[in-house]
């Protein structure tokens, strides 16, 4: 069973559109995250949600919001897409210690 | 802000030579973790420190956490095609609590057979 997934795998879309990605954990993990990963490699933390604190990095644009339905979901949904938004996004759990990563989904931006 | 700085961005070697990549923080760390990404893949843990000069081994792999703990390093000895990939190390994000991590841009390690 996989760990942490999130869907979609790939995601092209055209600037302006409002798109959602999904994600899932079944490790029982009590923290949630979503990163961005640029060109570069860069991996920055956008932020960390466990059930009751959302911390947001003070980086991100608030086109960007995590949804949480439960505690073993964490979608990440974007308004206005612009060019800059062509990424991979990860999402990650943890229980304090260690993250697990999903697998990615590659955004792009047209 | 906190930052934190890896050292090499890139490192090409022979296969069968070592490898090392550094990692230091503008802050005081509680703990640190390194973390390898395949190409195409997803960062996937591979272990913390957390006491002041602490040397762990896996395998071809030592990790070490400095006295002051604000540096780290990773080596590899005797590299193998398998270990081609980005390194990166993360430590806990300051004021975010133990949940969020800064992590390090990365050191890209290509192995020439």
């Amino acid at each position: 069973d996989t760990a942490v997934s999130q869907t979609p795998k790939y995601l092209v879309t055209q600037m302006g559109n409002d798109k959602s990605i999904k994600c899932e954990q079944n490790l029982g993990h009590d923290t949630m995250y979503w990163y961005k990963q640029d060109s570069k490699k860069f991996l920055k933390i956008m932020f960390s949600y466990n059930n009751k604190e959302l911390i947001i990095n003070e980086t991100v644009p608030n086109r960007f919001s995590p949804k949480s339905p439960d505690k073993a979901h964490l979608n990440l949904h974007i308004n206005s897409l612009e060019l800059g938004d062509s990424a991979v996004y990860f999402c990650a759990s943890s229980r304090g210690g260690e993250q697990f990563f999903g697998p990615g989904t590659r955004l792009t931006v047209l | 802000g906190q930052q934190v700085m890896q050292i090499p961005q890139y490192q090409h070697v022979q296969e069968g030579e070592d490898f090392t990549t550094y990692c230091n923080s503008s802050t005081t760390l509680s703990n640190i973790q390194w973390y390898k990404q395949r190409p195409g893949g997803h960062p996937v843990f591979l272990i913390q420190l957390v006491k002041s000069g602490e040397v762990k081994k896996q395998k071809r792999l030592t990790f070490q956490f400095g006295e002051a703990k604000k540096n780290s390093s990773l080596h590899i000895t005797a590299t193998q095609t398998t270990d081609v990939g980005t390194y990166f190390c993360a430590g806990p994000r300051s004021g975010a609590g133990s949940y969020q991590l800064t992590f390090g841009k990365g050191t890209k390690l290509s192995v020439i057979p």
